[in-house]
């Protein structure tokens, strides 16, 4: 069974940019079988999907989101990794990595990684 | 982009009872490309129903489903202390892929 599990900075200063990597396991992060993405929760909000991508090179963006997000795999690591430039305080969140069955955007989520935007 | 509106914002209920929660969307979602979602303080969402009918695993035959267009409904049969959480419905028809604001279920 995949398990994900975010890391990165819980502290990001404004105007920096935020990384993030998912480590996939019990899985290869290139298999044709699955979309790897990140999902975002603002405290006490509804989860905002912020992209997705396959191992094959497409990636899939949030129109919101998507001239500052990056979303690219480190196969070597069995990673995929999230990069969010210019943040501001209303980039606080959890960020959540997760895995998409191919064929339906559901969702299995990483536990979650808490990241405060402050100076 | 597809709004997804759920109500009640909290429905305060108690073990045993019937949970209705609703999920209503800005324009019709095809195919019933909606997903259920719980969530526990502290932990992810976790996927609970997907498309017309489908549990995901592990997931108990209490939570159902209904409802097509734009108007969608999840039916917990008969709470148990575990169920109290938040849920979240989410479409997946159109992209950008959109979550509800959540209904709390609490005693």
């Amino acid at each position: 069974q995949l398990q994900l599990q975010e890391s990165g900075p819980g502290l990001v200063k404004p105007s920096e940019t935020l990384s993030l990597n998912c480590t996939v396991s019990g899985g290869s992060i290139t298999s044709p079988s699955f979309f790897w993405g990140w999902i975002r929760q603002p405290p006490g909000k509804g989860p905002e999907w912020i992209g997705s991508m396959i191992y094959s090179g497409n990636t899939y963006y949030n129109p919101s989101l998507q001239s500052r997000v990056t979303i690219s795999v480190d196969t070597s690591k069995n990673q995929f990794s999230l990069k969010l430039s210019s943040v501001t305080a209303t980039d606080t969140a959890v960020y959540y990595c997760a895995s998409s069955p191919r064929g339906t955007w559901t969702f299995n989520w990483g536990q979650g990684t808490l990241v405060t935007v402050s100076s | 982009e597809v709004v997804l509106t759920q109500s009640p914002g909290t429905l305060s209920l108690s073990p045993g009872e019937r949970a209705t929660l609703s999920c209503r969307a800005s324009q019709s979602i095809r195919s019933n490309y909606l997903a259920w979602y719980q969530q526990k303080l502290g932990q992810a969402p976790r996927l609970l129903i997907y498309g017309a009918s489908s549990r995901a695993t592990g997931i108990p035959d209490r939570f159902s489903v209904s409802g097509s267009g734009t108007d969608f409904t999840l039916t917990i049969s008969r709470l148990e202390p575990e169920d109290f959480a938040v849920y979240y419905c989410q479409q997946y028809a159109a992209s950008p892929f959109t979550f509800g604001p959540g209904t709390k279920v609490d005693i």
